[in-house]
């Protein structure tokens, strides 16, 4: 089974500095996934980033890149220059790649909620 | 135009009654999805549709029933509502594949409050 977790359940950061939310997650899929959702207080999800079990490089989009450490099985995600609109609940989620016909859930981690102060 | 929509958006109703919600992409995909997300933000799968055809089913409650008309829509009908039903759903869609990114296209969710 596939496990995503979140172990900062709130970090801050003052605004323009960088901040990493953390993720670690454990499969026994040899082909998998991960994405990083943004959930401000309006409610939507927001797609941020995605990394490929076998991407080489680091996936970045924008102010957003993801450290992924595939021997260790974190994927954390590092936002540059934050900024007061940053602030929100981040979700970390993972998905087995290798299968269709719909199998593709989205196994999420409990999220880390960032506060951005001026 | 709005890629994946959600009605209502709000639904505040009393425990026992019978509700729906309804979901439809315009993005032209195959899956679509339903996920509750709990007065803690925790979101989980409940459903996936691929092509009308109910493929993941996490046990759920059977009051939850999944309808799926056409590949663009997935409604979701709940029978005898109780409270800790009250949760935020999410419908989502993404393109099938068999490898690669699939990425997931979530709707804005409707706020079901059981009273």
């Amino acid at each position: 089974a596939q496990k995503i977790t979140q172990t900062q359940p709130g970090m801050f950061v003052q605004e323009k500095e960088a901040v990493t939310l953390d993720c670690t997650y454990d499969t026994s899929d040899p082909s998998y996934g991960l994405f990083w959702y943004k959930q401000p207080s309006s409610g939507e999800m927001i797609f941020l980033i995605y990394q490929g079990s076998y991407d080489q490089q680091n996936a970045t989009e924008g102010r957003y890149s993801l450290n992924f450490q595939k021997a260790r099985k974190s994927a954390n995600l590092v936002i540059s220059a934050s900024q007061l609109g940053d602030s929100a609940m981040y979700f970390c989620a993972i998905y087995r790649t290798g299968f269709s016909g719909g199998y593709n859930k989205l196994i999420f981690g409990a999220g880390t909620r960032l506060a951005v102060h001026p | 135009d709005t890629a994946v929509s959600q009605t209502p958006k709000y639904l505040v109703t009393q425990m026992g009654n019978d509700k729906s919600i309804k979901c439809e992409q315009n993005l032209g995909h195959d899956t679509m999805y339903w996920y509750k997300q709990d007065s803690k933000k925790f979101l989980k799968i409940m459903f996936s549709y691929n092509n009308k055809e109910l493929i993941i089913n996490e046990t759920v409650p059977n009051r939850f029933s999944p309808k799926s008309p056409d590949k663009a829509h997935l409604n979701l009908h709940i029978n005898s509502l109780e409270l800790g039903d009250s949760a935020v759903y999410f419908c989502a869609s993404s393109q099938d594949g068999a490898s690669g990114r699939v990425e997931q296209f979530f709707g804005p969710g409707t706020r079901l409050t059981v009273l």
